[in-house]
């Protein structure tokens, strides 16, 4: 158990609409992390905040937002959802502000768009 | 956009042989990691070697890092069928600013 949860574990939702997940990074953790996998473009950084900063951002598409709360919880938001959106969408946290150091991983949100 | 590239796709051998996998990367780095992946599951940190460093030790995990080759490589020694996983390498430096940069992963099948 790498301590960062993550909800909901499948999500099947319809295009055009829009979906939330929800990550809780490792108690103390500063750093969240969102990355989206899927079989034809392996893991993709997409965004990443640092105590409620955004600090570094990917290939994070237009129709997707995050954020992180005052209580380090963070959010990432799918809006206008394409089948290509289908993917496995992982939030890590790590207690540095960069990235030289480990990622703790989420179990993943799995959304499947029909 | 991948900076690292593993080598092999997919390996497949029997329990206690070992399992070399390797990575590539176009760019300089400041760190070099590796991760495993169960299906389906979270990655999981296996190992951490900064460019300064030419070799590390994990239990039975080894990896080299030669910055001149710009290539890494994760040595599983008497492999173990739960090892069976997908393992993938992730980079950072100056190139893609304050970003993890993960490779395809080379997908280990160890069979018992």
């Amino acid at each position: 158990d790498s301590g960062v949860t993550q909800t909901p574990k499948h999500l099947i939702t319809a295009t055009g609409q829009r979906v939330t997940l929800r990550c809780s990074p490792r108690s103390g953790d500063l750093s969240v992390y969102w990355y989206q996998q899927s079989l034809d473009q392996g893991l993709q950084f997409l965004i990443q905040y640092y105590n409620g900063e955004e600090r570094a951002k990917g290939n994070i598409l237009e129709r997707f937002s995050a954020q992180q709360f005052p209580d380090l919880h963070s959010e990432l938001n799918l809006s206008s959802l394409e089948l290509g959106d289908s993917a496995l969408y992982f939030c890590a946290s790590s207690g540095l502000a960069g990235v030289a150091g480990e990622l703790f991983f989420g179990e993943g949100s799995r959304l499947t768009v029909l | 956009s991948q900076q690292g590239e593993e080598d092999p796709q997919a390996l497949s051998i029997q329990e206690g042989e070992n399992a070399t996998m390797n990575c590539s990367y176009k760019t300089s780095i400041n760190n070099l990691q590796w991760y495993r992946q169960n299906s389906g599951r979270g990655l999981v940190h296996l190992i951490l070697i900064r460019s300064n460093e030419r070799e590390k030790h994990s239990g039975r995990l080894r990896v080299t890092l030669d910055t001149s080759k710009k290539s890494s490589s994760l040595l599983i020694t008497a492999s173990r069928a739960a090892d069976t996983a997908s393992y993938f390498c992730a980079t950072d430096g100056m190139e893609y600013g304050n970003k993890l940069v993960f490779g395809a992963g080379t997908i280990l099948r160890v069979k018992s």
